[in-house]
């Protein structure tokens, strides 16, 4: 079973701060996507990286895919209270095409 | 646009209940999805269907059964409910060629006493 482990499993700063959370595998994935869930609502997708050493910037946020793609890192600068909620990564699973396994998530409250 | 509309949105059961979440997606996509979401662990799929009249099995489909009705509706049965199918429950969909891209709908959070 590939498994995508995630920390920390809570973060809890200030707003204005920036922070870092890791996606982590020992198996290599085609693409990994990052999804953010709010309280009573289910996951919404926010990228999709591919390509190993892949950067992408969705305006305070930037993913970066690892150069073995075994990892990934969500950067996320100046944090605002908008930002809290769960982060999961997520990846093709090896139950067969087309289907996703996720993360164990980071939960993420941004402090007014 | 309702997206993908789960019911219902809360339910308590005693073990040994049957009941069936409902799953409706107004998007045209083909594959349908039901995942569940437990403190630590993640999101673990249950069931996919690629397109209507099919089904098949996820990573923790015991003691569950799916329907996919039709195109645009795909159901999870729960035949006698147990204290460890307590959690919360998700379907989504997602359209061919771009089956990364899931759309969720907002869930169903289950408790079986």
């Amino acid at each position: 079973t590939q498994l995508l482990e995630q920390s920390p499993q809570f973060l809890s700063i200030q707003e204005g701060e920036n922070l870092t959370v890791y996606c982590n595998s020992s198996s290599v994935f085609s693409s990994l996507q990052w999804y953010r869930q709010e309280p009573g609502e289910g996951p919404v997708l926010l990228v999709t990286v591919v390509t190993g050493g892949e950067v992408k910037k969705l305006k305070r946020l930037t993913f970066q895919f690892g150069d073995a793609r075994k990892d990934s890192s969500l950067h996320i600068t100046a944090a605002q209270p908008g930002d809290t909620g769960l982060y999961l990564c997520a990846g093709p699973s090896n139950f067969g095409n087309e289907k996703l396994t996720f993360g164990t998530g980071t939960r993420l409250t941004i402090i007014p | 646009n309702a997206g993908v509309t789960q019911t219902p949105k809360f339910q308590v059961l005693k073990t040994g209940q049957s009941m069936t979440l409902q799953c409706a997606q107004d998007m045209n996509h083909n594959s349908m999805y039901w995942y569940r979401q437990d403190p630590g662990m993640g999101l673990r799929l249950i069931y996919y269907s690629a397109s209507e009249g099919t089904t098949d099995k996820g990573e923790v489909p015991n003691g569950y059964n799916v329907s996919r009705l039709n195109k645009r509706e795909f159901s999870l049965r729960l035949e006698s409910a147990a204290p460890s199918q307590t959690s919360v429950y998700f379907c989504a969909s997602s359209e061919p060629g771009t089956w990364e891209k899931l759309f969720f709908g907002s869930g169903t959070q289950l408790s079986v006493l």
